[in-house]
């Protein structure tokens, strides 16, 4: 079955680093990403999405995000967080047809730390 | 613009209890969708529609009806609600087409007991 999988449950990054988070999909034809963003008590927000062009995809908030093909994977980078982003990041593929085949990972849980 | 509007916020149930958590939106939306979210499992489909009269189950649709009579609204039945149905429950509306991001709700966290 097709999967998304974000490896990392947990991250705690100070404030003013940089962060990284992981997203990996299961191998087949491009699907279409996206990365959502989780504030507490909140529903989910869309950071950013690729379908196709150029890899390198640019997000609100500062964020952006890099396809890579071989490594199917789509990463989450910020250079430098603010204590504001501190909140749960969700990686969602969808692999075609409808709506209803997108697939969420199971979150990364990020803190800052002053 | 109100986007897509979740009611009740809070719900307690009793066990076999059933109850109607109800989601609108307002943006023309012609693909709504039901999630549930539980620690650790990520998002969770349980039904969508892409259209009025058009409803279909995804992942874990035991235990929960939808309908769809008009576009702007597509509520969630439980009919007897069980303790695994202890969740928080998110609507989320988009355009039909796969490239189109969500729009969600603020949720439902519902504890039955």
């Amino acid at each position: 079955a097709q999967s998304v999988t974000q490896p990392d449950i947990h991250i705690t990054v100070s404030e003013g680093a940089s962060l990284e988070l992981r997203c990996n999909y299961s191998y087949g034809a491009t699907p279409y990403l996206f990365w959502y963003v989780q504030s507490p008590g909140q529903g989910l927000q869309l950071l950013l999405k690729y379908f196709s062009g150029d890899t390198l995809v640019q997000g609100i908030k500062g964020f952006e995000a890099e396809f890579k093909r071989s490594q199917s994977s789509f990463n989450l980078r910020k250079p430098s967080v603010h204590w504001s982003d501190a909140a749960e990041y969700f990686c969602a593929v969808n692999y075609g047809g409808s709506q209803g085949n997108l697939i969420f990972g199971k979150g990364t849980k990020l803190s800052v730390k002053p | 613009n109100a986007g897509v509007t979740q009611t009740p916020k809070f719900q307690v149930l009793k066990t076999g209890q059933s109850m109607t958590l109800q989601c609108a939106q307002d943006m023309n939306h012609e693909y709504m969708s039901w999630y549930r979210q539980d620690p650790g499992m990520g998002l969770r489909l349980i039904h969508y529609s892409v259209g009025a009269g058009i409803t279909d189950q995804g992942e874990v649709p035991n235990g929960y009806n939808v309908s769809r009579s008009t576009t702007e609204d597509f509520p969630l039945r439980l009919l007897s609600a069980a303790p695994s149905q202890t969740s928080v429950y998110f609507c989320a509306s988009s355009y039909v087409l796969r490239n189109s991001p969500l729009h969600f709700g603020n949720g439902t966290r519902l504890t039955v007991t």
